[in-house]
């Protein structure tokens, strides 16, 4: 069965501290894996996708790999303004316009 | 680019009355857009994919004939919530997949309040 499981569920870091949020997949195939950030009352700011093992992507603070299990979203030196949901998603090979998200990190960023 | 809006932001609506929601790619073409629904501190739970001139595909558990659908352009999906109950309030969020594309792009959601 596709799945798809995000770790920690929460957390809390100083500002400065880095950290890397988890996400763990299982798919028959991979057609690609995405990040979104979400903001309370907002719809989920599209951040990255990834397509294969070994690709990695990079913005501002962020930084998004991908291996054939599970990618990580790296923060580098997180400020308060980084505090959000995290969510990461993939869609499979199998299934029409199929998307499987996960839970979701909130991360809280402290000054 | 990839700007994707919803309107309105937030609806307030007597019990028993419907409620439109709209859905637009700004920039993009959308061959497919999904209503989603979200509860607070939960994730997003799909309730429908459409596609441009076709019937939306419903999740199991979601009412066809309550939560009504139509994807008139490539540019506009609607959700019509018909008869709206306390229990209908909820932040109802769309996505937009352009042509040929694997990233879904997120509206802003909606905010709907059944008194």
């Amino acid at each position: 069965e596709d799945q798809v499981t995000q770790s920690p569920e929460a957390l809390r870091l100083q500002e400065g501290e880095s950290s890397s949020l988890n996400c763990s997949y299982t798919v028959s195939g991979l057609r690609g894996l995405f990040w979104y950030r979400q903001d309370p009352g907002k719809g989920p700011e599209f951040l990255f996708t990834l397509y294969s093992a070994g690709e990695e992507k990079e913005k501002e603070r962020l930084k998004a790999t991908l291996t054939k299990k599970e990618s990580f979203l790296h923060i580098t030196a997180p400020k308060p303004e980084d505090s959000a949901t995290y969510l990461c998603a993939v869609r499979p090979t199998s299934g029409t316009y199929k998307y499987i998200f996960g839970t979701g990190t909130r991360l809280k960023v402290l000054a | 680019g990839a700007v994707v809006s919803q309107h309105p932001s937030r609806v307030i609506c007597k019990s028993g009355t419907s409620v439109k929601i709209e859905c637009r790619s700004l920039d993009f073409q959308a061959t497919t857009m999904f209503w989603y629904r979200q509860f607070p501190k939960q994730s997003l739970m799909l309730m429908a994919t459409s596609n441009e001139g076709s019937k939306a595909t419903y999740e199991q558990g979601v009412e066809k004939d309550k939560f009504l659908i139509n994807h008139a352009s490539l540019t506009l999906s609607t959700l019509t919530v018909t008869s709206a109950h306390p229990e209908d309030s909820s932040f109802y969020i769309c996505s937009a997949l352009g042509t040929g594309q694997e990233t879904q792009y997120f509206g802003p959601g909606t905010r709907l309040l059944v008194l």
